[in-house]
């Protein structure tokens, strides 16, 4: 069964400090892997995505297959940065449409 | 460009009531469709989706039901609430199964 991890429901860290959110995955095949995240008050939207390798808003993801984690980073926090993130592994271009999350990590990044 | 419209934006319904949780998006054609329910500690859990009109798929058993009756339209209902269906609803779209999905503003639903 499909699965995805996020160990911790709460990271509070202080601004400029490193910080980690992490995420497991159980999962058939080879996903391809997400981060959305949700600002007070916005709509949930998507942060990066795996297969493009970027980094947005100083946030990067590495898929490391042989642990099946996909841990987002960042190295100097900023307040701005304080959200709910979900981590979501997915079936790229598989027929089955069940996008599914994590239960979510809300970073909170204090001054 | 694609928009998604999903109302209202709170609702405050008696035990025992229906509801119907409307839907729509815009600007493209046979999109993937979603219901999720978001709820503090338990965070994105899927209800229902939909590949085409008419088809529905759910993730997991409830006092809830989801149609389709048009290609852009996604109705979340319930015959009568229960307490336990108060929460945040979020309806979702993307083009294809599991790619980047655009979610709607979110219902706030409570039960009372």
């Amino acid at each position: 069964a499909q699965r995805v991890t996020q160990p911790e429901k709460l990271l509070s860290v202080f601004k400029g400090a490193p910080v980690e959110l992490k995420c497991n995955y159980s999962y058939s095949g080879s996903p391809e892997l997400f981060w959305y995240v949700q600002y007070s008050r916005q709509r949930l939207q998507l942060l990066l995505r795996h297969i493009s390798r970027e980094s947005i808003k100083g946030f990067t993801a590495d898929l490391n297959k042989g642990e099946t984690s996909f841990h987002l980073k960042k190295p100097f926090a900023q307040e701005e940065d304080s959200a709910m993130y979900y981590c979501a592994p997915q079936n790229y271009g598989g027929s089955q449409g069940n996008l599914i999350f994590g239960k979510g990590t809300k970073l909170s990044v204090k001054p | 460009s694609q928009t998604i419209h999903q109302w209202p934006a709170t609702l405050v319904q008696p035990v025992g009531s229906p509801l119907s949780l409307e839907c729509t998006v815009e600007g493209t054609s046979n999109p993937n469709l979603y219901w999720y329910r978001q709820a503090a500690g338990r965070g994105l859990q899927l209800l229902f989706y939909s590949v085409g009109i008419g088809q529905i798929s759910s993730e997991v058993p409830q006092n809830l039901s989801a149609s389709r009756p048009q290609d852009r339209q996604f109705i979340l209902s319930s015959k009568k609430l229960l307490l336990s269906d108060s929460g945040f609803y979020l309806c979702a779209w993307s083009r294809q199964p599991n790619t980047e999905a655009f979610f709607g503003q979110g219902t706030r639903l409570t039960v009372v």
